[in-house]
């Protein structure tokens, strides 16, 4: 079975334009997180969506924002780029259970910033 | 959330047992610990989960303090694929394994 898959694999933008990085979750999945990990540091949350609701946003600006799809997939937008934004973003998903959940992450989208 | 404090950094000869400890001294009664590991140039993977008693799968054992104030992964052969940075996590009975808080972790380095 295909696991979790995202794209692109690396982008590279420049600040101030606008970023849309789509997943897709495995089949059966219906909750989607993103997180974003700068180098050398662990990955920090960012949203979780469940059945097309968001269900949960860490300390990220407005100007992320994310929204999920009839299909379970999900699309995590950026806007107005900041070098900072530079990082990795990794999308997991999972069936939705819970604190017992068993998360699966895709392979992330390199996101470079100039 | 509970707070965790790993090791930044371990080694272990390939094919030997590796002990990975995390502290958790705030967590609560309810809160589950979950292991997951990140290979280099990966996504994070999932390892092991536990709440009170040890638990066993088949890529790790995870053994926790009878206070659950600390646990640790128990890796029995490590092999060069084991060298990753491990994460402790704890998850609260009532919240949700989707938004995980991840610490700095533990890079482990595997030699032969």
């Amino acid at each position: 079975d295909a696991g979790v898959t995202q794209s692109p694999t690396h982008l590279i933008k420049t600040r101030g334009q606008h970023v849309t990085l789509r997943c897709s979750p495995i089949s059966g999945h219906k909750s989607v997180s993103w997180y974003q990990q700068v180098l050398g540091q662990g990955p920090q949350f960012i949203f979780q969506y469940y059945e097309k609701e968001e269900r949960g946003r860490g300390n990220f600006p407005d100007r992320f924002s994310a929204r999920q799809f009839p299909n379970y997939s999900s699309e995590l937008n950026v806007n107005a780029l900041l070098l900072g934004d530079s990082a990795l973003y990794l999308c997991a998903s999972s069936l939705g259970q819970g604190s017992t959940d068993t998360q699966y992450f895709g392979p992330g989208t390199r996101l470079t910033v100039l | 959330d509970a707070k965790t404090t790993q090791p930044n950094s371990m080694e272990s000869n390939e094919e030997e047992p590796v002990h990975l400890p995390c502290n958790h001294s705030t967590i609560s009664g309810t809160d589950y610990i979950h292991w997951y590991r990140q290979l280099p140039s990966q996504g994070p993977e999932y390892v092991i989960h536990g709440l009170t008693s040890n638990v066993n799968n088949r890529m790790a054992s995870l053994a926790i303090a009878e206070d659950r104030k600390s646990s640790t992964l128990i890796l029995h052969r490590a092999t060069l694929r084991d060298a990753a940075v491990y994460y402790c996590i704890p998850i609260p009975w009532t919240g949700t394994a989707s938004k995980l808080t991840f610490g700095t972790g533990t890079r482990l380095q595997v030699t032969l």
